[in-house]
C-alpha cells in the first residue's frame, strides 16, 4: 500500500542550525502538507503546498520556515535558524485532491530535538 | 475560526466493552471529518472519512458517525481489544486542505 515517508524518523540539533526534514509523498497526490505536534499537545498544521507553491501557512509558519519540492518526489521543510521551541513531532502529509471526500496520508513523523 | 474538542481526554475500559469517542466542532460549515489513530510517538493512521453529505462510515468494528448541525462527531468501537488501545484524533476540513485537529482521545482497553 502507498504510503507517506519521512526522513529521518530523529533529528538532534544545537540551537540555531538549520534543519531539513524531508518527505517523500504518495507518487499520484498533489497536494503536499506539513504539520507539528509539540509533546502533549495538538497537531497544528504549518503549511499547504501544490503546483510549487504555498496555499496556505498558519502563524507558526514565519521567515524561519520554507518548504520546497526540489524534485518528482521529495518535500522538505527547511527550519533556517532553530530554536528550543521548535522541538516538536514534524508530520508530513499528502492528498490527491482538496474538498470533498478527500484523505489525507500522514507520514511516520521526524521527532527534532533542539538542545 | 474553527475550534475541535475531544472529549473524554482518557477513557479506559475492559476488554469486549463497546465505547464512544466524542469530537466536538464549532463552524458547521466542513467538507470533512477524519478520524486517526496514533500509536505512542508514532505518526498518524487514517481509520475514517466522513464527507458533509454522509451520516456516518464504517470500516470493521469502527463506525463514525457526522452531525453537521449539531456539530458533533462520535467514533464507535465495537468488541474492544487491547490492541485497540491507542489516542484517536479527530480532524475538521473546511476544504481548504487544511486539518484541524482536537486534542485526542487516549484509550486503554485492558486485557
Amino acid at each position: 500500500e502507498p504510503e507517506v515517508t519521512q526522513t529521518p524518523s530523529h533529528q538532534v540539533t544545537q540551537m540555531g542550525q538549520e534543519v531539513i526534514l524531508r518527505c517523500v509523498p504518495i507518487s499520484n497526490h498533489l497536494y503536499f502538507y506539513w504539520y507539528r505536534q509539540i509533546l502533549g499537545q495538538k497537531v497544528e498544521f504549518l503549511v499547504s503546498f501544490y503546483n510549487n507553491e504555498i496555499s496556505e501557512k498558519s502563524e507558526i509558519f514565519d521567515d524561519q520556515f520554507s518548504v520546497e519540492r526540489p524534485d518528482g518526489s521529495n518535500f522538505t521543510l527547511k527550519i533556517r535558524s532553530t530554536k528550543l521551541e521548535d522541538s516538536a513531532m514534524y508530520f508530513c502529509a499528502s492528498s490527491e485532491d482538496q474538498g470533498m471526500n478527500t484523505e489525507a496520508f500522514f507520514g511516520q513523523g521526524t521527532r527534532l530535538t533542539v538542545v | 475560526k474553527q475550534e475541535v474538542t475531544q472529549i473524554p481526554a482518557a477513557l479506559s475500559v475492559p476488554e469486549g466493552e463497546n465505547l464512544v469517542l466524542n469530537c466536538s466542532f464549532t463552524d458547521s460549515a466542513i467538507y470533512n471529518l477524519q478520524w486517526f489513530r496514533q500509536d505512542p510517538g508514532k505518526g498518524l493512521t487514517s481509520l475514517l472519512l466522513i464527507q458533509s453529505s454522509q451520516r456516518e462510515q464504517t470500516s470493521g468494528r469502527l463506525n463514525a458517525s457526522l452531525d453537521k448541525s449539531s456539530g458533533r462527531s462520535t467514533l464507535y468501537i465495537a468488541a474492544s481489544q487491547p490492541g485497540d488501545s491507542a489516542t484517536y484524533l479527530c480532524a475538521a476540513d473546511s476544504n481548504t486542505g487544511k486539518l484541524i485537529f482536537g486534542q485526542g482521545t487516549t484509550l486503554q482497553v485492558k486485557p
